[in-house]
């Protein structure tokens, strides 16, 4: 089965500092990975996904993230962050062979910035 | 063009009572999910539709949810004899193929609150 975990379910930074979100998964097959964000009260928005190739993958808003395979880790950075950058951030999986289209999420990192 | 819509945006109602909540996707959009994300369980499948094919009801969690997916389109989700465990908030997705690759756009939910 997979699964997904999140390192600090609070992470808060001064505004321009590294932001550095952790999302390890456990998956018996390749998995497919991504980064969701929810603002308060809306849905979730698509910040990127790793499905093949290149492991470092370029989100929107300036984040990123690399697959790692032999740490089974996919940890989202951006270099300086925004007071606009608050918010809720869910790393998930799918790509299981009985159903592959479900969407396995982590418990959340809800990211504080700093003035 | 117009993303995910969902209706009603906050739905309060009594338990024991019937509630439906309904989910408008992104034209052309042949897949559909159903999630609840819940303070306790965090964010969990519902179910998937795709095209003709049999719905995925592997994520619901008691008979007294149901949902129908109408001319490959517009979905409702029904909880009858709603109890109080059933508060959350109910996001509806959509996406291209219904793949594992695939975005999923989501919808900003239903509150709802069992009284």
């Amino acid at each position: 089965a997979q699964s997904v975990t999140q390192l600090g379910s609070h992470v808060s930074v001064s505004e321009g500092a590294l932001v550095l979100l952790r999302c390890n998964y456990s998956s018996s097959v390749p998995p497919y990975l991504f980064w969701y964000v929810q603002y308060p009260n809306q849905g979730l928005q698509l910040l990127l996904k790793y499905t093949t190739g290149a492991t470092l993958v370029k989100g929107i808003n300036g984040f990123e993230a690399e697959f790692k395979k032999s740490e089974t880790s996919f940890h989202l950075t951006k270099p300086s962050a925004h007071m606009s950058d608050a918010a809720e951030y869910f790393c998930a999986v799918s790509g299981a062979m009985d159903s592959s289209y479900k969407l396995i999420f982590g418990s959340g990192t809800r990211l504080l910035v700093r003035p | 063009g117009a993303g995910v819509s969902q209706s009603p945006s906050n739905k309060v109602t009594e338990k024991g009572k019937d509630v439906e909540l309904r989910c408008d996707p992104i034209s052309g959009h042949t897949a559909l999910y159903w999630y609840r994300q819940s303070l306790g369980q965090g964010l969990e499948f519902l179910i998937y539709f795709q095209g003709n094919s049999a719905p995925d009801k592997s994520g619901l969690p008691s008979d007294r949810f149901s949902a129908e997916r109408t001319g490959g389109s517009v979905s409702t989700l029904t909880i009858q004899r709603t109890q109080q465990e059933d508060s959350a908030v109910y996001l509806c997705a959509s996406s291209p193929q219904g793949w594992g690759t695939d975005t999923q756009y989501f919808g900003p939910g239903t509150r709802l609150t069992v009284l």
